[in-house]
């Protein structure tokens, strides 16, 4: 059974730095492309960028590049998704999607809440 | 801001047929294949139709998806109660790069 199951919920201070994973079980990780998705309250999806954990090559969307980094543990089967200065506005869920071969998001993770706030 | 535009709201009675629509450009749904997702409250995205009409295993046959040009639709038939939920559209665009997902529709079952 193929799955994607993702790390706790987080709450941090703004400025603080925060790395989330999802964990890809019950088919090759390396095969298929892991996005990322943004969902803030009340609203609707946002794509963030997408990683190819056989290589680690990164696609980011332009309204997050810079201010995330997605990276892979292969041997773990992990992808991540790091901040290095958490804002406000980053407070949200975020949901990790593996790719089927025709660009759909096949499988999601169950999310990971992110708040932010002082 | 999303490039992919639905109507914020469809509802129906149980039985009925929901058509949700989803507009866009030659850069994203005229050129490339619609994805649906359905968000169930609190729950995950999960996929509902893929390369415009296609249905993952245990789909039921009651949602169907078209395309024709830069628009997609996706209809719900026979409306159930357990329908309600978030209806989005997507797909990958040419000249953003990028992923795109519409800006979502809530099904009501009246």
């Amino acid at each position: 059974e193929v799955q994607l199951v993702q790390s706790g919920a987080e709450v941090k201070e703004p400025g603080e730095s925060l790395r989330i994973s999802c964990k890809g079980s019950g088919y090759s990780f390396t095969s298929y492309w892991i996005s990322w998705v943004r969902q803030m309250p009340g609203k609707g999806l946002e794509w963030m960028g997408k990683i190819d954990p056989s290589d680690s090559y990164t696609n980011y969307s332009p309204s997050f590049q810079g201010h995330v980094t997605m990276s892979v543990d292969k041997s773990i089967s992990t992808a991540y998704l790091q901040w290095s200065s958490l804002k406000a506005s980053d407070t949200a869920m975020y949901y990790c999607a593996r790719h089927s071969g025709l660009n759909a998001f096949d499988f999601w993770g169950q999310g990971t809440m992110v708040t932010v706030s002082s | 801001q999303s490039v992919l535009t639905q109507p914020p709201s469809a509802s129906g009675t149980p039985g009925q047929r929901v058509t949700i629509s989803c507009s866009g450009s030659s850069s994203n749904i005229g050129s490339n294949p619609v994805n649906w997702y359905l968000q169930l409250p609190g729950t995950a995205p999960k996929l509902l139709i893929f390369s415009d009409n296609r249905r993952p295993s245990g789909v039921p046959d009651r949602f169907s998806g078209s395309k024709s040009g830069s628009s997609a639709s996706l209809a719900i038939s026979g409306l159930q109660s357990e329908d309600e939920a978030d209806y989005y559209c997507a797909a990958w665009d040419d000249s953003l790069s990028g992923y795109v997902f519409g800006t979502g529709t809530k099904v009501t079952v009246l």
